[in-house]
């Protein structure tokens, strides 16, 4: 099993729709949790952290479901701007070294359509 | 003010080579991270370095990899004998703290002819 997993897509959605994302990730003891976006041939940008109690920022609101062990993103009212691939991020612990490390998922696309 | 620095943006070279991709991170972030992604895959992790020294570099692929921080800012990522499996996109990002969000670089474009 990987240790962050995203469904690729693509999600073609019309303007206005509202679209909701999922990433699971393997290791419980995971501490935080991330969404950035990624444009063609762009690195990855911070969308919005996602914290315990959910959080909103304008039109996206991510959740954290630890007891399920997934995140999510939902967007409201698309915008042909919100085209992109959106990482799922997780700061997990590696009991090897005593570190945590960020693991990243393939991604999910997003086409956002006229 | 200014973000994470990478050059080249672009570096073309030929099977066999040396290749040295520069990092250079947002003032007084202390974690600093190289990643590498190819076409159709999210990032995957290289090497963390927390102030001068490597917390872990289990993501370095072999031994032709190896990177450095010497000073706790700048880090150079070191590629000898380049292969073609090499070509990706290298990405650089730093942290004010491990945990905090990443902030990337624009990412070195590495071809290995």
């Amino acid at each position: 099993r990987k240790e962050v997993e995203q469904d690729p897509g693509p999600f073609n959605v019309p303007e206005g729709a509202t679209v909701a994302f999922n990433c699971t990730y393997s290791n419980s003891a995971s501490q935080s949790f991330f969404w950035y976006r990624q444009d063609c041939r762009k690195e990855p940008k911070l969308l919005m952290s996602v914290y315990s109690s959910g959080n909103e920022d304008g039109r996206f609101t991510a959740q954290l479901n630890r007891a399920s062990q997934y995140i999510s993103l939902l967007i409201r009212d698309s915008k042909l701007s919100d085209s992109a691939t959106y990482l799922c991020v997780v700061n997990a612990p590696l009991f090897t070294s005593g570190t945590y490390k960020y693991i990243f998922g393939t991604g999910t696309r997003l086409k956002v359509l006229a | 003010g200014a973000g994470v620095s990478q050059t080249p943006s672009n570096k073309v070279t030929e099977k066999g080579k040396y290749v040295e991709l520069r990092c250079d991170p947002i003032s007084g972030h202390t974690a600093l991270y190289w990643y590498r992604q190819s076409l159709g895959q999210g990032p995957e992790f290289l090497i963390y370095f927390q102030g001068t020294g490597a917390a872990d570099d289990s993501g370095l692929p072999n031994d032709r990899f190896f990177a450095v921080r010497p000073e706790g800012s700048v880090s150079t990522l070191k590629i000898q004998r380049t292969e073609r499996g090499d070509s990706a996109v290298y990405l650089c990002a730093s942290s004010l703290i491990a945990g905090s969000p990443l902030h990337f670089g624009n990412g070195t474009r590495l071809t290995v002819t």
